[in-house]
């Protein structure tokens, strides 16, 4: 079982829906989680991190985490063509001092205007 | 927010050759920095954590002799791929994360392109 899993997509969502991006994550112990976006060539650029149980509202971004279920997404309102790129889910054990990120393999997503 | 800098860009090489990239905190300090190394249409892998005036820490099947990192200010760290190789062609991507601010936030350079001829 990888650590964190994704759906690679492509996910194809009409411009102004929602998009929702979902991801789960094997190690109980996870702390801090993270969505980065990655346009094709560029380095990740992150959107949102999460720690609490619940959700976490950002502008059109939404965060949702569920550690019961091990189980984070990303909800993405009035979707636009700029938010074409890959998603990549990002977990942290956050124990201090020893902080590495692991990441999913991303899903791709595609607003179709 | 806060700013990582990745140089080169890009860089071409020849097999055999060394090259270094360059990963700087430009408006923060970091203690810690992270190198990842991203294939085509794969996602992030981790190469090592970079730790300022201490040695790295490796992950598990990544040669310590080959990427020799060196982090010896707060805003510095140096990835060296030694005697590169085609299979060394790839995009590498440093990440810092701000020291004494709550919570785990951690940037992104922009990222290297290496391609090793």
């Amino acid at each position: 079982q990888k650590e964190v899993e994704q759906n690679s997509g492509p996910l194809s969502v009409p411009e102004g829906a929602i998009a929702s991006l979902n991801c789960t994550y094997s190690d109980r112990g996870s702390q801090s989680f993270f969505w980065y976006r990655q346009y094709s060539g560029k380095s990740p650029e992150l959107i949102m991190f999460i720690y609490s149980n619940g959700d976490k509202e950002d502008g059109r971004f939404t965060a949702q985490l569920n550690k019961a279920s091990q189980y984070v997404s990303l909800l993405i309102r009035d979707s636009q063509p700029s938010d074409s790129a890959t998603y990549l889910c990002a977990v942290n054990r956050a124990n201090f001092g020893n902080e590495k990120l692991t990441f999913g393999t991303g899903t791709r997503l595609t607003i179709i205007p | 927010g806060a700013v990582v800098s990745q140089h080169p860009s890009w860089v071409i090489c020849k097999s055999g050759t060394s090259v270094k990239i360059e990963c700087r905190s430009l408006d923060f300090q970091a203690t810690t920095m992270f190198w990842y190394r991203q294939f085509p249409k794969q996602s992030l892998m981790l190469m090592a954590t970079s730790n300022e005036g201490s040695k790295a820490t490796y992950e598990q099947g990544v040669e310590k002799d080959k990427f020799l990192i060196n982090h010896a200010s707060l805003t510095l760290s140096t990835l060296t791929v030694t005697s590169a190789h085609p299979e060394d062609s790839s995009f590498y991507i440093c990440s810092a994360r701000e020291d004494r601010v709550p919570g785990n936030t951690i940037y992104f350079g922009e990222g290297s392109w290496l391609t090793v001829v």
